[in-house]
């Protein structure tokens, strides 16, 4: 399957503070990618997507970059708040959806 | 925006037995749904695709008659542990897609066999 890996399994992080999460993946046919949160017991949720003619999207506090030249993807989260803390999944799409092992944000108060 | 219901959201049931979970798209119509697995403390990984009316797609060293999968319609997949065992605990999710791009995940369902 698909060669996701992520740089930093857990992070942490103070309240107010920016977060980076990064994400390697391996299929250069990748066209469009997901992050995803998962907070503990349930499912993840969407939280921004990127097309691969695109190298930036913004959300609210979130912006996705993507730089398909070293096929890396980073999630920047603005003033980091408790709410936040989660599960960080990002999934590069090929014809399904394969994790990697996620980077875990601890925010601290 | 794009629901997915999952039922039941957890289930214990004694070894031996099967369990049958749910995944029903509520306001669009799912080509594909996936099933995943997740044990404390790690990723998801991915068990099967199904396509609406034909046989699911199992990933390698998923027991297909273990873990039996009907998506007999356009908004419901099932899939059902046969003589679930206790190794069998963990939480299962499910995803749906129209294909058009975007997964939509349901809230899970924590199977713990006893």
């Amino acid at each position: 399957g698909e060669s996701v890996g992520l740089h930093l399994p857990t992070l942490s992080v103070q309240e107010g503070d920016n977060s980076i999460i990064n994400c390697a993946y391996s299929n250069s046919a990748s066209d469009y990618f997901i992050w995803y949160k998962q907070e503990s017991g349930k499912g993840p949720q969407f939280i921004i997507d990127i097309r691969s003619n695109m190298d930036k999207r913004q959300g609210q506090r979130v912006t996705v970059l993507l730089n398909k030249t070293v096929k890396h993807l980073s999630l920047q989260i603005a003033a980091t708040q408790p709410g936040d803390s989660a599960v960080y999944f990002c999934a590069p799409q090929s014809n399904k959806f394969y994790f990697g092992s996620g980077t875990k944000l601890n925010v601290k108060p | 925006g794009a629901v997915v219901s999952q039922h039941p959201s957890w289930v214990i049931c004694k070894s031996g037995t099967s369990v049958k979970i749910e995944c029903r798209s509520l306001d669009f119509q799912a080509t594909t749904m996936f099933w995943y697995r997740q044990f404390p403390k790690q990723s998801l990984m991915l068990m099967a695709t199904s396509n609406e009316g034909s046989k699911a797609t199992y990933e390698q060293g998923v027991e297909k008659d273990k873990f039996l999968i009907n998506h007999a319609s356009l908004t419901l997949s099932t899939l059902t542990v046969t003589s679930a065992h206790p190794e069998d605990s963990s939480f299962y999710i499910c995803s749906a897609t129209t294909g058009n791009y975007g997964y939509t995940f349901g809230s899970g369902t924590r199977l713990t066999v006893v």
